[in-house]
């Protein structure tokens, strides 16, 4: 069952704490980027990577950190330092040569 | 200015009509363009692209483009209720080889059995 696989679906934490978002892929895909989306908005770009062990910062990257140690994967660490990290987290990638970007389900995250 | 504009809505049609969902860019260099549609609680898939002036059609769904307009609009014919969804609008940033989109902010659709 090939695809963009992220996890968990829903992330309950408290203020303060570092949470971490996974993101699968198993399409082979070399680019992945990480998006935020707020109600009645649209998506923001917060990081990218094109190959592994290289990524990017986007356009709202503050308080936030990835790693790309794996082609398959990309994980997103929310950290204590993001001020709003209530939002939904989406994780998309794009294959090789291609521009059309692929979205997993995405995880919606919920900080009190 | 918002580098994509879209109207929130929402856009309300009966059932059979035709959708016109509109997207509006300021980038003059941009050169694809993509609708996403996304239900609630879901994530966006995609369901048209279009990188060159004029229509492309797959299936009910046309995309057009205007580069001189900087506009470009999916139409939706015999719109049905499972239509009913948020269609955001995305243009690929070629500045730089990063493959960056920018999203508009969506616009709602009902489709009214």
């Amino acid at each position: 069952d090939g695809g963009i696989t992220q996890s968990p679906k829903y992330l309950f934490r408290k203020e303060g704490q570092n949470v971490t978002l996974s993101c699968e892929q198993n399409l082979n895909h070399d680019a992945m980027y990480w998006y935020r989306q707020d109600p009645g908005q649209g998506l923001r770009l917060i990081y990218y990577s094109q190959i592994v062990n290289d990524f990017q910062k986007g356009d709202i990257a503050e308080g936030y950190s990835v790693s790309r140690e794996k082609k398959e994967s990309f994980p997103l660490t929310v950290t204590s330092a993001q001020k709003n990290p209530t939002a939904f987290y989406l994780c998309a990638t794009v294959g090789t040569g291609g521009i059309e970007q692929y979205f997993g389900p995405g995880t919606r995250l919920t900080v009190t | 200015q918002k580098e994509v504009e879209q109207n929130s809505g929402p856009l309300s049609v009966p059932e059979g009509a035709i959708a016109s969902l509109n997207c509006t860019y300021s980038d003059r260099v941009s050169q694809s363009f993509f609708w996403y549609r996304q239900y609630s609680g879901k994530s966006p898939e995609l369901i048209m692209s279009i990188y060159s002036n004029g229509d492309k059609e797959d299936g009910r769904f046309t995309a057009q483009l205007n580069k001189a307009s900087q506009y470009v609009s999916l139409l939706i014919r015999d719109s049905q209720p499972s239509d009913s969804a948020t269609y955001l609008c995305a243009v690929r940033v070629v500045s730089s080889n990063t493959g960056k989109l920018i999203f508009g902010q969506g616009t709602t659709l009902q489709v009214k059995p």
